[in-house]
């Protein structure tokens, strides 16, 4: 079963505008991770931010995490066309293996 | 580019039959992990191989394996496939275990069983 939901499960907005997603999980992680998917194939890592972090930016993007509400949010400024994708967040936990949980995800749309 | 690539591309089988997909990690990668996506899922992690030993399986049957390989590149075995099977089968890689940094996933294998 999955441990992360994704809200909204589906976002469509105009270009320039900026697109907030959120994650929520359920038990402790070792770090939190944002995918990108484009058309069905391979991940794209976006960000990774550690448990004992609060937020990182990196470009456009700025992730949040808040371990106390086991919440994280994605914030991508002044969309692009090019933007438009699924978006994961995955919870990295090591039982035994260093395994990723993913959400269902999000799916972005960009308006131009 | 992640340096990692995965063969085939796509692949269609019949239901019973036997599926071997490939992964090849990047140079010094000794961790390699499998996931299955579902059509408008999530991926669902199989199993992990770290210096060619399984060292933690999802909620999978046994019907699904894996091997690693010094080379490393790395292979899933699915026998007795099923409808359900259909997905894309992605693999990731990272430099060592547990590392707590990226994994670097691959394109995936589109497997369809009809």
């Amino acid at each position: 079963s999955q441990q992360g939901e994704e809200d909204p499960q589906a976002l469509s907005i105009q270009e320039g505008e900026n697109a907030t997603m959120n994650c929520s999980y359920k038990t402790s992680i070792n770090n939190l991770q944002w995918y990108r998917q484009n058309s069905g194939r391979g991940l794209v890592h976006l960000i990774l931010i550690r448990s004992n972090e609060r937020e990182k930016h990196s470009g456009r993007l700025r992730v949040t995490l808040d371990t106390s509400k086991k919440s994280s949010s994605l914030l991508i400024t002044a969309s692009r066309a090019a933007d438009t994708a699924s978006y994961f967040c995955a919870t990295e936990i090591i039982q035994g293996a260093q395994k990723l949980v993913f959400g269902q995800g999000t799916r972005l749309t960009i308006n131009p | 580019e992640t340096g990692v690539t995965q063969s085939p591309t796509h692949l269609i089988k019949t239901r019973g039959q036997q599926v071997t997909l490939r992964c090849s990690s990047q140079s010094g990668h000794n961790t390699v992990s499998w996931y299955q996506q579902a059509l408008g899922q999530g991926p669902q992690f199989i199993f992990q191989y770290y210096r060619e030993e399984e060292n933690g399986r999802g909620n999978f049957p046994p019907r699904f394996s894996g091997l690693q390989f010094p080379n490393y590149s790395s292979e899933l075995n699915v026998n007795a496939l099923e409808l359900d099977d259909s997905a894309l089968y992605l693999c990731a890689s990272n430099p060592d275990f547990p590392s707590g940094d990226t994994q670097y996933f691959g394109p995936g294998t589109r497997l369809t069983v009809l």
